[in-house]
């Protein structure tokens, strides 16, 4: 079993560009999350969803955006990249509410 | 005042030593918690659940502390493969989930 897969692994990305981190899960989990990670501030929610066909905004949600088209895919987009992008991309996904999240490999991001 | 609070670390301890952490949470309504590990440059990934009565899992305690809102996790006879950090994790009802900063152990030979 796959669990979750997240893609691309790492990007380079100049500012002002455009990019969809993408993020598949095969564990028919309701719920997905997309956290950053940067050094000293821990996880921070962007976007979460309950359910296929919702989402929601988590801490830091601007200068992004997610949809959630079916049950497997949660792509997260990033309209015009900044600088203080830069940082790491897990995508999270659990079946119960409050329950265990698992985790994707992550998706390292440079924004220059 | 962050919802949950961990010391950063880092915590340096030979081989074999007893270790532990606590991380402190401000929600009162907290549900559900667990202790994450996470390695250099990797995903988190579920170490235990803390359940109220506290629970064990071979050289991992783990416990909670309502009254005073903190969680405890304690490492006996250390390992150099224990060397990571330790992220502390509380939920509040439906899917909110609260990551602690996490705490950084390396296990010296």
């Amino acid at each position: 079993t796959a669990g979750i897969t997240q893609a691309p692994t790492s990007q380079i990305l100049a500012a002002g560009r455009s990019m969809t981190l993408r993020c598949t899960q095969d564990m028919r989990h309701n719920a997905m999350y997309w956290y950053r990670q940067d050094l000293g501030l821990g996880l921070r929610l962007i976007h979460y969803s309950n359910t296929a066909g919702t989402t929601g905004k988590g801490e830091v949600p601007d200068g992004y955006s997610v949809s959630r088209a079916n049950t497997d895919d949660f792509p997260l987009t990033l309209a015009s990249a900044v600088p203080s992008q830069t940082s790491v991309y897990f995508c999270a996904s659990t079946s119960l509410a409050g329950g265990v999240q698992f985790f994707g490999p992550g998706t390292r991001l440079t924004v220059l | 005042r962050k919802e949950v609070e961990q010391d950063p670390g880092p915590f340096n301890v030979p081989e074999g030593a007893t270790v532990a952490f606590n991380c402190t949470y401000s929600n009162s309504a907290s549900q559900s918690f667990f202790w994450y590990r996470q390695d250099c440059r990797k995903e988190p990934k579920l170490l235990m659940s803390v359940y109220s009565s506290g629970n064990e899992d071979g050289r991992f305690t783990a416990q909670l502390n309502r009254a005073s809102q903190y969680i405890s996790l304690l490492i006996r006879d250390s390992k150099l493969s224990d060397s990571a950090t330790y992220l502390c994790v509380v939920t509040s009802g439906g899917f909110k989930t609260i990551f602690g900063a996490g705490t950084r152990l390396f296990v010296k030979a």
